[in-house]
């Protein structure tokens, strides 16, 4: 069965500290990968995803993630976070050549202590 | 990117009536939408997949009777959760497909559910 693995439920981390976000899927066939982040009692929002092309992916608020196959992972990391940065953040996974569906983790919630 | 509107925000019902909530696509014509819940610290769960003019596909152990799903528009699709019980109460959140070669799906900002 298809499955999206985060491994850490919970990741506490000092503002200005280095994070790193981890994700592993179950199949090493062609896919598109994402990140989403959740604030609380919103939605959720699309932060970056991999579709093709050059394996490291970056958003505009300094996350960024890389693809690789070979692990089957595709871990987000920020180099210095900020308080605002405190979310849930959800990993998925569509496979394209299995029609629409998203598989997504259980997600990581993400504390950035001041 | 796209925008989907979901309506509304929030809703507290009695036990055993019904609720409907909408699900939007802005400025974009969406032949497929998907509803998921989600509960407390938990992720989403993908309840149904719902395509315009046709009937919504329901994941196992999910009662299509409970949650009644039309995607009456290439922009609207309603969830109904009939005669509600506290147990239904949950976080329910829409996306819509927008087509193409990536098929790239945006959410809506979802709906709390609270029934008493």
């Amino acid at each position: 069965a298809q499955s999206v693995t985060q491994l850490d439920s919970q990741v506490p981390v000092f503002e200005e500290a280095p994070v790193e976000l981890r994700c592993n899927y179950s199949s090493s066939v062609s896919v598109y990968l994402f990140w989403y982040v959740q604030y609380p009692n919103q939605g959720l929002q699309l932060l970056l995803k991999y579709l093709s092309g050059s394996t490291l992916v970056e958003s505009i608020n300094g996350f960024e993630a890389e693809f690789n196959k070979s692990q089957t992972s595709f871990h987000l990391r920020k180099p210095s976070v900020h308080i605002s940065d405190t979310a849930e953040y959800f990993c998925a996974v569509r496979y394209p050549n299995t029609g629409n569906q998203f598989y997504f983790g259980t997600g990581t919630s993400l504390t950035v202590i001041p | 990117g796209a925008v989907v509107s979901q309506h509304p925000s929030r809703v507290i019902c009695k036990s055993g009536t019904s609720v409907k909530i909408e699900c939007r696509s802005l400025d974009f014509q969406a032949t497929t939408m998907f509803w998921y819940r989600q509960f407390p610290k938990k992720s989403l769960m993908l309840m149904a997949t719902s395509n315009e003019g046709s009937k919504a596909t329901y994941e196992q152990g999910v009662e299509k009777d409970k949650f009644l799903i039309n995607h009456a528009s290439l922009t609207l699709s309603t969830l109904t959760v009939t005669s509600a019980h506290p147990e239904d109460s949950s976080f329910y959140i829409c996306s819509a497909d927008t087509g193409g070669s990536y098929n790239e799906q945006f959410f809506g900002p979802g709906t709390r559910l609270t029934v008493l």
